[in-house]
């Protein structure tokens, strides 16, 4: 089975700052990987995505993802935060064997200050 | 802004009762996903149709149902509602079988 973990529940980082939030995936094969931001009281917005080819993903809002599969890990990074980047990250990973449907991990919550 | 609509934005409602949220996907999109987030639970996949279809289910309780008609929305039947069903309730689609939007949601709270 496919499962997600995302290891730091709440992260503060200071306006323009740099931003690294982990995930870690657990599957056999190799695994369909996301990113979904979701800010108060909004639904999922997908910010990247990794399919296959380059591991290194470049995304929405200046964000960015590397796979990395001797690590089992996707983790997004920001070189520059935004107050308006304050939001809850959510990875996912998801897989053609599975029919695609999405586990997500427990999601970080970011906040960010002046 | 997605292009996935939910309606209602909110529900509130009594214990035992039932209510049907519905999804309207994307122009085009043939899957529809229903998903549940709460806050002991997270976000969980509840079922999958695609073109009308069942494809995967999840952890979807046997009190909840859902279908996806000849035009392509969906709806979530929920009954013999509990407290515990609380939560946000999320369609998302998908253009294939890949890469899933999500519509906003339906929160719902059962007193």
């Amino acid at each position: 089975a496919q499962s997600v973990t995302q290891p730091d529940i709440h992260i503060t980082v200071s306006e323009g700052a740099s931003l690294e939030l982990r995930c870690n995936y657990s599957y056999g094969a190799t695994p369909y990987l996301f990113w979904y931001v979701q800010s108060p009281g909004q639904g999922l917005q997908l910010l990247l995505k990794y399919f296959s080819g380059d591991t290194l993903v470049q995304g929405i809002k200046g964000f960015e993802a590397e796979f990395k599969r001797s690590q089992s890990s996707f983790n997004l990074r920001k070189p520059s935060v935004h107050w308006s980047d304050a939001a809850e990250y959510f990875c996912a990973v998801g897989a053609r064997s599975n029919d695609y449907k999405l586990s997500f991990g427990a999601g970080t919550t970011v906040t960010v200050r002046a | 802004d997605s292009g996935v609509t939910q309606t209602p934005k909110h529900l509130i409602t009594a214990t035992g009762q039932r209510v049907t949220l519905r999804c309207s996907p994307r122009s085009g999109d043939l899957s529809v996903y229903w998903y549940q987030q709460s806050l002991d639970q997270g976000l969980q996949f509840l079922i999958q149709y695609y073109n009308g279809e069942e494809r995967a289910k999840g952890n979807i309780l046997e009190r909840f149902s859902a279908q996806q008609f000849p035009d392509l929305h969906s709806e979530l039947n929920l009954s013999s509602l509990e407290l515990g069903d609380s939560a946000l309730y999320f369609c998302a689609s998908s253009p294939r079988v890949d890469t899933q939007y999500f519509g906003p949601g339906t929160r719902l709270t059962v007193l």
